[in-house]
């Protein structure tokens, strides 16, 4: 799976957009960028994922460019709750029977009031 | 979404015993489960993948032996940690994913194993 590049810490205004940048550069024709976030003490959980066109859900935005080396999870009104580590993920669908997610270090997304 | 569940939540233990973490997925069949491990400050690091009825395939490092794995029923999976010391307090995720080519992994809660 292509290695990831996230920010080790950003900072977000209470009701701003929070745009958290991944670098992916070496990805590969069929591999999905995936996000999830985790909240202290808590399980990781699925944000969004696409392939190489935008992305919206009722959570977030996922912006991928053109060349698919880098992307963009946008959240458009961040709240306190969305505090966590946001983790960028490349993977190709599936993969069989021994699907891993490999998480990296992530972005630890401070929103303050 | 799919919701997962583990049990306990938190759990202290002796140096020496045993202890069994359950992980189920709730409301529908998990294919395949997955073992993370989590230390303070840092990141998920997977241990171990397990297809139901399956032995599980362990990663590089993790001793099979030490981390019991048992994945009996579509709904269900098991790690035991044999013979714990304070070397293996972490926080344990589980993972389900519903099918093969599920895009969707969806995590339990977490359980916090302290060894004193």
């Amino acid at each position: 799976d292509a290695k990831t590049t996230q920010p080790p810490s950003m900072d977000c205004a209470e009701g701003r957009a929070a745009n958290l940048p991944c670098n992916h550069s070496t990805i590969s024709g069929n591999e999905y960028v995936y996000w999830y976030r985790q909240i202290h003490s808590q399980g990781p959980q699925y944000i969004i994922h696409g392939l190489k066109n935008n992305e919206t859900n009722e959570m977030a935005s996922l912006i991928i460019t053109e060349d698919r080396k880098s992307s963009t999870l946008i959240l458009p009104h961040a709240t306190l709750r969305d505090t966590a580590v946001y983790y960028c993920i490349v993977r190709v669908l599936g993969g069989g029977s021994n699907y891993k997610l490999t998480f990296g270090k992530g972005t630890l997304l401070t929103v303050n009031p | 979404g799919a919701v997962v569940s583990q049990h306990p939540s938190w759990v202290i233990c002796k140096s020496g015993t045993s202890v069994k973490i359950e992980c189920r997925s709730l409301d529908f069949q998990a294919t395949t489960m997955f073992w993370y491990r989590q230390f303070p400050k840092q990141s998920l690091m997977l241990m171990a993948t397990s297809n139901e009825g399956s032995k599980a395939t362990y990663e590089q490092g993790v001793e099979k032996d030490k981390f019991l794995i048992n994945h009996a029923s579509l709904t269900l999976s098991t790690l035991t940690v044999t013979s714990a010391h304070p070397e293996d307090s972490s926080f344990y995720i589980c993972s389900a994913r519903q099918g093969l080519l599920s895009y969707e992994q969806y995590f339990g809660p977490g359980t916090r194993l302290t060894v004193t």
